[in-house]
């Protein structure tokens, strides 16, 4: 168990449609990164968030934005989903050292 | 962050050693070399890091060449649950450093019975 959880597992959802994934970082860590796994593709960094703030911005949609409340959680909203949406998506979290990996959330547009 | 480059592919037989070769030729000086390694699908597990030391923990060693130019890890026993991608990133480990923005696609090590 590497401490980070993500929420849902599993997401099935049309084409058009808005989703919200959630992660929860290990405790203390400040840092949150999210990627994106297409099917037998590597890890593509979207963003990072470091208390709070957005650090650092990889090969992100404008459709898809994310947020780091308070509380360390980080949230990624991807909307006006389209099939090629279709991967696994990461979350991870650092305490500078370190990243900690959830188990993903597996997102299907159909 | 400087860039790394794996091999695409390797095998090895269980129960041997398993040597996996990175090339990291612009890493910085304050870079340290860290190993992932990914299980059909679960999320990145990490296995271990260096600066310019070996180091050795309880899943791998990591040998860091002199000139820091290049790095293996070793998975001293291999067992067919050591099938994986194997990631090497360079990167400063700062609080709000930031991984290395592309992770490449890895080695994926076959083991063998």
């Amino acid at each position: 168990d590497s401490g980070v959880t993500q929420t849902p597992k599993h997401l099935i959802t049309a084409t058009g449609q808005r989703v919200t994934l959630r992660c929860s970082p290990r405790s203390g860590d400040l840092s949150v990164y999210w990627y994106q796994q297409s099917l037998d593709q590597g890890l593509q960094f979207l963003i990072q968030y470091y208390n709070g703030e957005e650090r650092a911005k990889g090969n992100i949609l404008e459709r898809f934005s994310a947020q780091q409340f308070p509380d360390l959680h980080s949230e990624l909203n991807l909307s006006s989903l389209e099939l090629g949406d279709s991967a696994l998506y990461f979350c991870a979290s650092s305490g500078g050292g370190e990243a900690f990996f959830g188990q993903g959330t597996r997102l299907t547009v159909v | 962050d400087a860039k790394t480059t794996q091999p695409p592919s390797m095998d090895c037989a269980e129960g041997r050693a398993a040597n996996l070769p990175c090339n990291h030729s612009t890493i910085s000086g304050n870079e340290y070399v860290y190993w992932y390694r990914q299980i059909h699908s679960q999320g990145p597990q990490y296995i271990i890091h260096g600066l310019k030391n070996n180091e050795t923990n309880e899943m791998a060693s990591l040998i860091i060449t002199e000139d820091r130019k290049s790095s293996t890890l070793i998975l001293p026993h291999a067992t067919l649950r050591d099938t994986a991608v194997y990631y090497c990133i360079v990167r400063a480990p700062m609080m709000d450093s930031n991984y290395q923005l592309i992770w490449g696609a890895g080695t994926k090590l076959i083991i063998k019975p």
